[in-house]
């Protein structure tokens, strides 16, 4: 089982739409956790991370964690063609001495 | 300000050069790291500094050489790569290693080694 999955989409959705991505990690250790936005050619950019249990808001993204069913999701409000990219999860566990990442999923914002 | 820098933006190098990557941050953290990134993967951990000491490698071959001069700047040193080294060369940097700190990540080198 890998540490962290992520579908590896491609995920379209309208302009407009809610955007909705799903990470779920094997470790229970598990105490932070980030999501990337990867456009291509260029490097990671971080985009939000979250530490405890429930949602944390910033702007149109919403980042989601519940550490019981070991998942993490990032929602993404009013979908603009801009958003288009490889979405990477992130996970650090504790005591380890690694940043796993997920394959990453790709969104594209359809106009 | 969250950036890091890094030099060059891109590299061509055959299989006998040596040649460096630079890398540099003002924020203050203590943690850097190096990743590479192949095309359509997610990026792999190669070296983490924590106060200036290597503190994990992670089976990296010895072609590749990481250096950390002080706390701000960290270099990659190359010396006879190979092709399959070709990759986006991702330097990245955090308050403390590896702990619940996020981690900002440089524009990165893209290296081609012929």
């Amino acid at each position: 089982q890998k540490e962290v999955e992520q579908n590896s989409g491609p995920l379209s959705v309208p302009e407009g739409a809610i955007a909705s991505l799903n990470c779920t990690y094997s470790d229970r250790g598990s105490q932070s956790f980030f999501w990337y936005r990867q456009y291509s050619g260029k490097s990671p950019e971080l985009i939000m991370f979250i530490y405890s249990n429930g949602d944390k808001e910033d702007g149109r993204f919403t980042a989601q964690l519940n550490k019981a069913s070991q998942y993490v999701s990032l929602l993404i409000r009013d979908s603009q063609p801009s958003d288009s990219a490889t979405y990477l999860c992130a996970v650090i566990r504790t005591g380890a001495n690694n940043l796993f990442f997920g394959t990453g999923t790709r969104l594209t914002v359809i106009p | 300000d969250t950036e890091v820098t890094q030099t060059p933006k891109h590299l061509v190098m055959g299989m006998t050069n040596k040649k460096s990557l630079k890398c540099e941050q003002h924020m203050g953290h203590r943690a850097m790291y190096w990743y590479k990134q192949k095309a359509k993967k997610p990026p792999e951990l190669m070296f983490v500094y924590s106060y200036e000491k290597l503190s994990i490698n992670e089976s990296v071959p010895s072609r590749f050489s990481p250096e950390c001069p002080n706390s701000s700047l960290l270099n990659l040193h190359l010396h006879a790569l190979q092709p399959e080294d070709s990759a986006l060369y991702l330097c990245a940097s955090s308050q403390v290693a590896l702990q619940a700190y996020e981690q900002y990540f440089g524009p990165g080198t893209r290296l081609t080694v012929t």
